[in-house]
């Protein structure tokens, strides 16, 4: 069946720091792959995707780069900033189960001054 | 446009009454699902509607729930008999259909409802 793993939080870090949370995934097809992210008190919303192997979503400063060979989709960013603080939700999409969305746990991200 | 819109925003009830959840898609979209978010928790698939098809219901937790989508636009999401366990934020999402490609395409997450029950 189809399900994704992603690393569990929470994750703090230092402002300018590196981020990477770890997203892997098990799908049937040939899935297409989403970032969303959940700031404070606010709705969930569409961060970055990719929708076939090898394919780059960015956005933000944010990428995420779609390995069919590791079947993973790792979120990255150079240099977090205080206002990154939100949780993070890696999700799987594949029409071989008729569209629907497969999210991960979450990982909440605090970025500290 | 007018994004995904749900209410009541919030709504406390007592143990055992029954609620009612309302989901307005965003005009055009053909997939709505409904996700159940609890407190600390992800998001727990719970429905899911596709244009005339029968929707995928296997995520419902119990018999007390229970959805329906009239005119393939509005969705209400009722819980009967509620207990505390079913305290949390209800999402709703809507989506518009695979392209031409085959792709699915984006999610857009309504603000959610949060249900209490007392």
């Amino acid at each position: 069946g189809n399900s994704v793993t992603q690393m569990e939080g929470p994750v703090t870090l230092s402002e300018e720091a590196f981020l990477t949370i770890n997203c892997t995934y098990t799908a049937t097809g040939y899935p297409s792959l989403f970032w969303y992210v959940q700031y404070p008190g606010e709705g969930l919303q569409l961060l970055l995707k990719a929708t076939k192997a090898d394919d780059k979503g960015s956005n933000k400063g944010f990428e995420a780069t779609y390995r069919k060979e590791t079947t993973s989709f790792h979120l990255e960013k150079g240099s977090v900033q205080v206002s990154d603080s939100a949780v993070y939700f890696c999700a799987l999409s594949d029409l071989n189960t008729g569209n629907q969305f497969y999210f991960g746990t979450g990982t909440s991200l605090t970025v500290i001054p | 446009g007018a994004g995904v819109s749900q209410s009541p925003s919030n709504k406390v009830t007592e143990k055992g009454k029954d609620v009612e959840l309302r989901c307005d898609p965003i005009s055009g979209h053909t997939a709505l699902y409904w996700y159940r978010q609890s407190l600390g928790q992800g998001l727990e698939f719970l429905i899911y509607f596709q244009g005339n098809s029968a929707p995928d219901k296997s995520g419902l937790p119990s018999d007390r729930f229970s959805a329906e989508r009239t005119g393939g636009s509005v969705s209400t999401l009722t819980i009967q008999r509620t207990q505390q366990e079913d305290s949390a934020v209800y999402l709703c999402a809507s989506s518009s259909p695979p392209g031409l490609a085959g792709v699915s395409d984006t999610q857009y997450f309504g603000p959610g409802t949060r249900l209490t029950v007392l």
